[in-house]
């Protein structure tokens, strides 16, 4: 069955990096994701990446992913107050016509 | 760029009221998901159609049922309301060559 893992609450100073890990269990994942949800709003998808794909890089953003040992992760470089909110790794087993898993979520607590 | 249209953005119904959610999907988009988030969980997947017939089918109670128009707009009707079924309600919708886009969810509050 699927699953994906996440460690629930991770705290960081501003100015610094922030990873963020993520363990899934089903190697037939085709997309990866991670998803970004402020208090009350919506899901806002950050950025994803294939399985065929090792690493991918958006400004501050670099996902990693080893597919090997199901492992993602996010690194967020130079951490905002903005960048507090809940991140959410997901996966589906194709782009289209399948549907997403969520992760369980990890808070990012970003300290001034 | 259009977006996924959900409405109502917040609704509050009664215990054993009925609600109907509706979900406008990107022009072109043929599948659409719906997921319940309860406060503090992930997002967990209902239901999808794709084509206007059901495509997946999750953790949906026998409460509530969903089906997808011609305009390929979908609507979830959800029955004898019970306070657990208070959460985030979101829709989403792709094609075959796209990743799944959010709406920005209709908040149900059942008191």
């Amino acid at each position: 069955g699927e699953d994906v893992e996440q460690s629930l609450f991770l705290s960081v100073r501003e100015g610094d990096s922030s990873v963020i890990n993520c363990t899934y269990t089903d190697s037939s994942s085709t997309y990866l994701y991670w998803y970004k949800q402020e208090p009350g709003a919506g899901l806002q998808l950050l950025t994803y990446i294939f399985s065929n794909m090792d690493m991918k890089q958006d400004q501050r953003l670099t996902v990693l992913l080893n597919k090997k040992d199901k492992h993602l992760s996010l690194r967020i470089a130079d951490t905002q107050t903005g960048d507090s909110a809940i991140y959410f790794c997901a996966e589906s087993h194709s782009g289209g016509y399948q549907k997403v898993t969520f992760g369980t979520g990890t808070k990012l607590q970003v300290i001034p | 760029a259009a977006g996924v249209i959900q409405s109502p953005r917040h609704l509050i119904k009664e215990k054993r009221e009925t609600a109907t959610l509706k979900c406008y999907p990107i022009p072109r988009h043929d599948t659409v998901y719906w997921y319940q988030q309860g406060p503090g969980q992930d997002p967990q997947f209902l239901i999808s159609f794709y084509e206007k017939m059901q495509s997946d089918k999750g953790s949906i109670p026998d409460r509530f049922s969903a089906q997808q128009f011609s305009d390929y707009h979908s609507e979830l009707n959800m029955s004898s309301l019970e306070l657990g079924d208070s959460a985030l309600y979101f829709c989403a919708s792709s094609t075959r060559d796209t990743e799944a886009f959010f709406g920005q969810g209709t908040r149900l509050t059942v008191v």
